[in-house]
Parts: structure tokens; C-alpha cells; sequence
């Protein structure tokens, strides 16, 4: 079965850090870029980053610019995403998601939640 | 503010056909495949459609996309009560070297 599972959210202080780790299984990792997508509670998605399989192309939103940091080990089928400086916007469930070779967002894991408070 | 625009919210009884708009630009629905997803409370999002119009397997024919220029519609004929959820449309944007999403609209039927 092919499968996407993030890991790594909790609660963190604002201007804390934190890495955000995403396993899959099922599929050949390599051959697909992978992309970082956030959702605010009761809000809508946000892309956050994409990556492609050999992590020569990464690229990120605006506003993430500066403070997230994508990157991926293929031999060890993960995806991570790093936050710096973290504030009380990023607050937000983290999704991580395959890119088909259609150009599709066709696969996503179930997310973990990164809570900012003091 | 998201980059594509959808209503917020959309409504229909059993049986009907609704249809959710989602506007964008030339450097992303104009240039670019648009991707449709589902989302129930608590659970991620789902491909419905994909390229022109092509549905993921286990993906009923009710549900169908379509483009013209710089906007694209998702339809869902035969509405079932099973169908109210939140959804949402997205696009490879050139410009901005990245993926735009929708806000998002709630579908409740009725």
C-alpha cells in the first residue's frame, strides 16, 4: 500500500524550531518530487515547499521563505521539513504529498499538527 | 487571501448536479493542469480530478472537471448526502514557481 506518515509536530514556543520528518512506503520515493503543504484550522491550504527527487529543485512559498528548510534522504524513503523562528501563524496542521508523474498533488499523508504557544 | 478564488460555500438536495468555480490566471490555470480535491472534517485531502478531467481510481463519475482559459469548474451530478465536504482546486503556478490552492468551499447538501 502506498503510504505517506509525518511525524515530528507538537507544541513549540514561539521562535522555537522544529523538524518535520515524512516516511513513505509502497512507491519508488526517488522518482517523485514531494511537497510540503500546511492547513491553519478551519482554514484552507497553504503550499509550503516542494522538492524534487533529486533534491536539485526546491523551491517555497513567500512567506516561507528564510525560516523552512525542505529536504529529503532517498535511501531512507523520508521527507523533512525544518522551521526556524517559529510564530504563531505557522500554527497549522503540516501535510506532506506526492507529485505524480501526471502533475498532480496524488497522495497525501494525514498530517501533524504544529501548535505555537507560549 | 489564496491565489485561486472559489466561492465559499456551494448547496444542493439529492439527486442534483452543483457546480464549484475556481478562477485563477494565466501563469496557473491558464498554463496548467487543475487538481480537485475532497476533504472530510478531520481527514487530508483526497484527488478527485486531475489533467483535463481524469478521475483516481475509486473516484465515481459523478464527479467531473472541466477549463476554459483562466477558470475551471468542478460538477458532481447525482448528489448524495455522503457528498458534503470541503473542497478545494489547485494549479502549478510558472510565476511563482509553486502550487496555488483555492480557499475552499464547503458543500452542504441539503
Amino acid at each position: 500500500e502506498e503510504q505517506l506518515v509525518e511525524s515530528g509536530g507538537g507544541l513549540v514556543k514561539p521562535g522555537g524550531s522544529l523538524r518535520l520528518s515524512c516516511v513513505v512506503s509502497g512507491f519508488s520515493f526517488i522518482r517523485h518530487n514531494m511537497i510540503w503543504v500546511r492547513q491553519t484550522p478551519g482554514k484552507g491550504l497553504e503550499w509550503v515547499s516542494s522538492i524534487s527527487g533529486d533534491s536539485v529543485n526546491i523551491y517555497y512559498g513567500d512567506s516561507m521563505t528564510g525560516r523552512f528548510t525542505t529536504s529529503r534522504d532517498n535511501a531512507k524513503n523520508s521527507l523533512f521539513l525544518h522551521i526556524n523562528s517559529l510564530r504563531v501563524d505557522d500554527m497549522a496542521v503540516y501535510y506532506c504529498a506526492r507529485i505524480s508523474s501526471a502533475w498532480s498533488i496524488d497522495l497525501w499523508g494525514r498530517g501533524t499538527l504544529v501548535t505555537v504557544s507560549s | 487571501q489564496s491565489v485561486l478564488t472559489q466561492p465559499p460555500s456551494a448547496s444542493g438536495t439529492p439527486g442534483q448536479r452543483v457546480t464549484i468555480s475556481c478562477s485563477g490566471s494565466n501563469s496557473n490555470i491558464g498554463s496548467n493542469a487543475v487538481n480537485w480535491f475532497q476533504q472530510f472534517p478531520g481527514a487530508a485531502p483526497q484527488l478527485l480530478i486531475h489533467s483535463l478531467n481524469e478521475r483516481p481510481s475509486g473516484v465515481p463519475d459523478r464527479f467531473s472537471g472541466s477549463k476554459s482559459g483562466t477558470s475551471a469548474s468542478l460538477a458532481i451530478s447525482g448528489l448524495q448526502s455522503g457528498d458534503e465536504a470541503d473542497y478545494y482546486c489547485a494549479a502549478w503556478d510558472d510565476s511563482l514557481n509553486g502550487w496555488v490552492f483555492g480557499g475552499g468551499t464547503k458543500l452542504t447538501v441539503l
